[in-house]
């Protein structure tokens, strides 16, 4: 299965700042996923991110508060922008080559703003 | 819309014991399901992935099971260790054919030395 590295594995900022998160994979995969994970919940999808396109994001996450960037097919970044306490979660990257194949993800990044 | 239903939240067994987790589903027209496994503060590992076809799906001493027309599946693990505690997952398709999914909230299971 694919190796997939996510930069940073942590961080710590302060409100009104912008993170941008990595999402590097060992192999190149057709698809590629932005999850957040809010504390004591589950997953929840934030956007596809589409190679050479524009992501295509999920209801209630919008294209200015989430930029996703995926220039070929083995790596993309997620940015948090304009961060407030709300958006500590685990942001978490995942691949999937096709539908039949598993789904894999990285170890996430763990977000906490103050 | 589909949803994802994980019985019980929460477990706790002695080492040894065998246990079942539970995953429902309110769509039945999965392609197929997938178990993932969650440790404090890390990211998620794949564990087993049934197709649609299949009834069930083993890798050493985890089981997994689906019904899909009753909307349900089920992980079976032999033999607990206390290296088996973590959260485990149950994620299904949104839709149709769609490739993203929808995950439950997880089982947090506790294996007692």
């Amino acid at each position: 299965s694919a190796v997939i590295s996510q930069k940073p594995s942590r961080d710590i900022c302060q409100r009104g700042t912008s993170l941008t998160i990595q999402c590097q994979v060992d192999s190149q995969v057709t698809m590629m996923f932005w999850y957040r994970q809010q504390p004591g919940q589950s997953l929840t999808l934030i956007a596809t991110a589409n190679q050479g396109s524009e992501a295509t994001y999920e209801s209630g996450f919008v294209i200015d508060k989430f930029p996703i960037s995926r220039p070929n097919l083995t790596f993309s970044t997620l940015t948090v922008s304009n961060m407030s306490p709300e958006d500590s979660s685990i942001y978490l990257c995942s691949v999937r080559d096709t539908r039949n194949q598993p789904q894999h993800f990285g170890d996430g990044t763990r977000l906490s703003i103050l | 819309k589909q949803e994802v239903t994980q019985i019980p939240a929460a477990l706790s067994v002695p080492e040894g014991e065998n246990l079942v987790l539970n995953c429902s589903f309110t769509d039945s027209a999965i392609y197929n399901l997938q178990w993932f496994r969650q440790d404090p503060g890390k990211g998620l590992t794949s564990l087993l992935l049934i197709q649609s076809s299949q009834r069930e799906q083993t890798s050493g001493r985890l089981n997994a099971s689906l019904d899909k027309s009753s909307g349900r599946s089920t992980l079976y693990i032999a033999a607990s260790q206390p290296g088996d505690s973590a959260t485990y997952l149950c994620a299904v398709p949104t839709q149709g054919g769609s490739e993203k999914l929808v995950f439950g909230k997880g089982t947090k299971l506790t294996v007692n030395p």
